[in-house]
């Protein structure tokens, strides 16, 4: 089966800093997608980055980046000179086997930016 | 803005009661699909629609239907409504394909009394 696992529930760090995101998955496929999603209190679902895991250069979006480890299946989140505005809870998703379009999700990390 | 669109944003039923959500896609977008998402916890895939046909279902039972229209609008319709059935609705469109990244819209909040 495959499981998506995001082992911090809670976070925070002072504004300016960076902040690194973890999660693992399992699955059994060879060519797959990986989704960071933000979800911030308007409840909103907002991608923030994808991986496309035959590629072995890690994806970068602005200040958000990805360490994607295939072999160890670990896809973390970095988030460099964190403002307020990153405030969310972050969702790790990975595509169903049998359709793109079902995510999988892990629990979610709470991102608590402080002044 | 991802230009997927749900209303309404919040309603308040009675159990036992049955409700229609609404969603217009991201224009370009053929396939949409629909997620629970409780208090707290990750969203639950419920459904997809792509042309206008329902093909691939999560763990809801059969009160849980949808419709995708041609315009690829949907909707989604919980009948006999229970306490359990609060939570957050949210709609989201692709593009059908491989690795198309889906889009959310804003959600709808449900709070069944």
């Amino acid at each position: 089966a495959q499981t998506v696992t995001q082992s911090q529930p809670e976070m925070s760090v002072q504004e300016a800093e960076t902040v690194t995101l973890s999660c693992t998955y399992d699955t059994s496929e060879n060519n797959y997608y990986l989704f960071w999603y933000k979800q911030p209190p308007s409840r909103q679902m907002i991608l923030v980055i994808r991986q496309e895991a035959y590629k072995q250069q890690n994806a970068t979006e602005n200040r958000f980046s990805v360490n994607f480890q295939k072999a160890a299946k670990s896809f973390s989140l970095k988030i460099s000179d964190s403002q307020l505005g990153d405030t969310a809870m972050y969702f790790c998703a990975l595509p169903h086997m049998d359709s793109n379009y079902q995510l999988i999700w892990g629990a979610g990390t709470k991102l608590i930016i402080k002044p | 803005e991802t230009g997927v669109t749900q209303s309404p944003t919040h309603l308040i039923k009675t159990r036992g009661q049955q409700v229609t959500l609404r969603c217009s896609s991201q224009s370009g977008h053929n396939t949409v699909s629909w997620y629970q998402q409780a208090l707290g916890q990750g969203p639950q895939f419920i459904f997809q629609y792509y042309r206008e046909e329902e093909n691939g279902r999560g763990n809801f039972p059969p009160r849980f239907s949808g419709l995708q229209f041609p315009n690829y609008s949907s909707e989604l319709n919980v009948n006999a409504l229970e306490l359990d059935d609060s939570a957050l609705y949210l709609c989201a469109s692709s593009f059908w394909g491989s690795g198309n990244t889906i889009y959310f819209g804003e959600g709808s909040w449900l709070t069944v009394v």
